[in-house]
């Protein structure tokens, strides 16, 4: 029930193509999905969040689709950098309550 | 604004010491979370706390390990008697009253 899960484990894209990340959640009581990216030897930084009220959110190259029938939310990233080669979290939580996490996304963008 | 701040950014233990690791949520944020990551791992939630007390501490191991976050000064994490199977990165994230959670750089922990 408290599980989020995250696919794929890796990927690899090319330079200036789009980059989609998927979560599932069990939990019908979450209310707040953010993605967090993390660069090696630092903490996860927070790269957009949607709440359930919406289908999609948009920052700059960056959106979250939302599909709350289905228990499902993916991160696209539009021109996709070498710069944004890291590892992405996805994650649910209920209020103030606990953030839990997806297992993670290696992303690796080739120049 | 200063961030969260956690303190140490390294920490070494040998085998059966006790490690400290301190975090300073940010100005005006009084939710605190200790979270662990394991390497190539995601992040596993350890324990809630707000100012004095602990709301939810249903990922922390009941042995060895506590935290705390007082009236006054940063939140405590605390692990008796270390072993190798505690080293990992632990995160402390905090928030205002409900979603926002900031992380901090972490502590990398080593047992040896």
């Amino acid at each position: 029930q408290q599980q989020v899960k995250q696919s794929p484990q890796s990927l690899i894209v090319q330079k200036g193509g789009i980059s989609i990340i998927n979560c599932a959640y069990e939990n019908t009581a979450f209310d707040y999905f953010p993605w967090y990216q993390q660069f090696p030897g630092k903490g996860p930084a927070l790269l957009i969040a949607i709440r359930p009220d919406v289908s999609e959110k948009k920052e700059g190259r960056f959106t979250i689709s939302f599909n709350k029938s289905a228990k499902q939310f993916s991160l696209h990233i539009m021109d996709s950098q070498p710069g944004d080669s890291a590892t992405y979290f996805c994650a649910a939580s209920k209020g103030a309550q606990k953030l839990v996490f997806g297992q993670g996304t290696r992303l690796t963008i080739n120049p | 604004n200063a961030g969260v701040m956690q303190n140490p950014r390294h920490l070494v233990r040998r085998r059966g010491q006790e490690a400290r690791l301190r975090c300073s949520p940010m100005k005006g944020h009084s939710h605190v979370y200790w979270y662990r990551q394991l390497p190539e791992e995601g992040l596993k939630f350890m324990v809630y706390l707000q100012k004095e007390n602990i709301i939810d501490e249903s990922g922390m191991p009941k042995e060895r390990f506590s935290a705390e976050f007082p009236k006054e000064g940063p939140s405590i994490l605390r692990i008796q008697q270390v072993v190798r199977g505690d080293s990992a990165a632990y995160f402390c994230a905090s928030s205002p009253y409900d979603y926002g959670y900031t992380f901090g750089s972490g502590t990398r922990l080593t047992v040896v």
